[in-house]
């Protein structure tokens, strides 16, 4: 089992759909997640980024963790042509580097 | 303010023959990395400095990769001799350390046939 999953998609949705992306992970020692948004040929951006369980809103992005499932979820809402790209989600321990899930396809259709 | 730079964007080069890349990481950031993404496949540390000394090399190939960081600035990874599995992009990325966000560059993009 990997350390760290997504499921790689591609997922196509309409524009204006709500977007659900998630991971779920095998390390129970994991406290920091993040979410990376990267388009085609270019480097990760940072998204969200979130420490422990709950929720976390940024506009039309809203990050969860759920540490007892083990899994995490980015909604994206009123979903934009714009938001096509591959969403990676990264999770770490406290002193340790990330560690990258592969990555979600996403295509947002006009 | 400018962001992390690499050079080049691409490279093809044939087993066997070794290859180098370049990064300038945002001014002021004592914290680099160098990460490889296969396609398909998220980033993968391979090294990380906190300004001229590595902290962390444990996921890195030392057979035929190494990196260094001079002065604390710029760094360079080098292959030698590369495989057909080094194919992937090279991300760069910086932060002024102890900070999560990490700021990528646009990568390098290997191909070894």
């Amino acid at each position: 089992q990997k350390e760290v999953e997504q499921d790689p998609g591609p997922l196509s949705v309409p524009e204006g759909a709500i977007v659900s992306l998630n991971c779920t992970y095998s390390n129970s020692a994991f406290q920091y997640f993040m979410w990376y948004r990267q388009y085609s040929r270019k480097g990760p951006e940072l998204l969200m980024y979130t420490y422990s369980s709950g929720n976390k809103e940024d506009g039309r992005f809203t990050a969860q963790v759920d540490k007892s499932s083990k899994y995490i979820s980015l909604f994206i809402r009123d979903s934009q042509p714009s938001d096509s790209a591959t969403y990676l989600c990264a999770m770490r321990n406290y002193g340790q580097n990330f560690v990258f899930g592969p990555g979600t396809r996403l295509s947002v259709l006009p | 303010e400018a962001g992390v730079a690499q050079s080049p964007r691409y490279k093809i080069i044939e087993k066997r023959q070794s290859v180098a890349f370049w990064c300038n990481p945002i001014s002021g950031h004592a914290t680099l990395y160098w990460y490889q993404q296969i396609l398909g496949q998220g980033p993968k540390l391979l090294i990380q400095f906190q300004n001229n000394g590595v902290v962390d090399d444990s996921q890195l190939p030392k057979d035929r990769f190494s990196a260094e960081r001079l002065k604390g600035v710029d760094s360079t990874l080098k292959i030698q001799p590369a495989k057909l599995e080094d194919s992937a992009v090279y991300l760069c990325a910086s932060n002024i350390g102890g900070q999560e966000t990490q700021y990528f560059g646009p990568g390098t993009r290997l191909l070894v046939l």
